[in-house]
Order: C-alpha cells, then structure tokens, then sequence
C-alpha cells in the first residue's frame, strides 16, 4: 500500500460547481497535512494546511479524519483558474513539518466554461 | 515568502554528458536543501536531504555516485547527474527550508531535464 493515495482524476467540472478530493495516508501516526497545488510544468505551491478541526480559506476548506485516515479538500464555487493538479502532503513521524514529507501522486482538475 | 530559485529551467544535453543543476534560496539562509524528481503524471519523490556543510542523504535506490550533490553553502546547492541517460530525462526540483521556516517548504521553479 503507498504511504499517500490519491484518486488520479482527471476531474473535469464546470466552471461554480463544488467539487472534494479525499486522500489517504497509511501510517496513523503521522502528525502534519497538506494541500499544494502544481500547476504544469511549474513547482508545487502550498494550498493550505489541514488541521485537525479542519479549516477553511475563503473557497476552500480542508478536512482531516484521524480515524479513516483520510484528508479531504473541498472547492467551492470553482473557477477557471482552479484547474491544477492537486497534491496531497503527508509528514511522517518523527520528522518536523518543514523536513521530509511524502506527496501523493496528484489528483487533476479541469474547471470547463 | 522566502524565495528559491532554480537554474536552469531547461536543458537538453546528450548521452553520456553531466548536467549540473542549482538551487538557491534568495533571501535566507537554507540549512537544509530538498531534491525530487518527478516523472510526467507522477508524484514527486525526494532523492536526497543535503544539510549545509554536511554530505548529503539519499533516499533507498538513488545512486548518490550517479546524482552528486553540494552543499556548501547556505544559499546555495547543486546537483549533477552525471553520465546522464534518456531514462534521467524528468523534471527535478529542489526546496529548503531554514532561517525563515514556517513550516512551509519553498520549492524552486524546477529544472526540466532531456537527455537524448
């Protein structure tokens, strides 16, 4: 099982429909979660982080389910500038949150007119 | 945000040549520097944590004799594939984090490698 599973996509959506991503993690003890957004061609950027009461930053919000083992991000109101690949980021433990982290494979949308 | 730039963005070179790529934060001092490659439509994977001064650690089935890295000072970390092959062909990217971390990690632009 890989540490970080994510569902591939490609999502394709219109443009102010809701769409939510989940991905899992293997290793329960891991401690610190995150969104990046990678667009082609280009580095990953920080999204947000998921914290365990879940949080939100205007159109988007987070999740985080210990006992499933599962993060969610959930994008409101979506629009054209949204389409990205989606990457999932996951600490192992025993290390801090800005050392060795494990992304998922990504999870692709497409925003359409 | 603290930035990290990566030099080149590109590059095309043939079988059998090296290829040195650099990675350097702006604006505060990286004590720590991230490398990852990542194939088209796949997750990017660490090859290698290098700490300033220091030789750096590779992640299990990364040749570090094939992938060289530097670290010698605290703005500034290279990579070198060396006898580079099609198979090296990818994009790889560096982070660091350090004086300024947050917590966040802050990539460079990536350096898109073809070997022919």
């Amino acid at each position: 099982r890989k540490e970080v599973e994510q569902d591939p996509g490609p999502f394709n959506v219109p443009e102010g429909a809701t769409v939510a991503f989940n991905c899992t993690y293997s290793n329960s003890a891991s401690q610190s979660f995150f969104w990046y957004r990678q667009d082609c061609r280009k580095e990953p950027k920080l999204l947000m982080s998921v914290y365990s009461s879940g949080n939100e930053d205007g159109r988007f919000t987070a999740q985080l389910n210990r006992a499933s083992q599962y993060i969610s991000l959930l994008i409101r109101d979506s629009k054209l500038s949204d389409s990205a690949t989606y990457l999932c980021v996951v600490n192992p433990p025993g290390y801090s949150s800005a050392s060795k982290i494990i992304f998922g494979s990504g999870t692709r949308l497409s925003i359409r007119p | 945000g603290a930035v990290v730039s990566q030099h080149p963005s590109w590059v095309i070179c043939k079988s059998g040549t090296s290829v040195k790529i650099e990675c350097r934060s702006l604006d505060f001092q990286a004590t720590t520097m991230f490398w990852y490659r990542q194939f088209p439509k796949q997750s990017l994977m660490l090859m290698a944590t290098s700490n300033e001064g220091s030789k750096a650690t590779y992640e299990q089935g990364v040749e570090k004799d094939k992938f060289l890295i530097n670290h010698a000072s605290l703005t500034l970390s290279t990579l070198t594939v060396t006898s580079a092959h099609p198979e090296d062909s990818s994009f790889y990217i560096c982070s660091a984090t350090g004086t300024t971390n947050t917590g966040e990690l802050f990539f460079g632009e990536g350096s898109r490698l073809t070997v022919l």
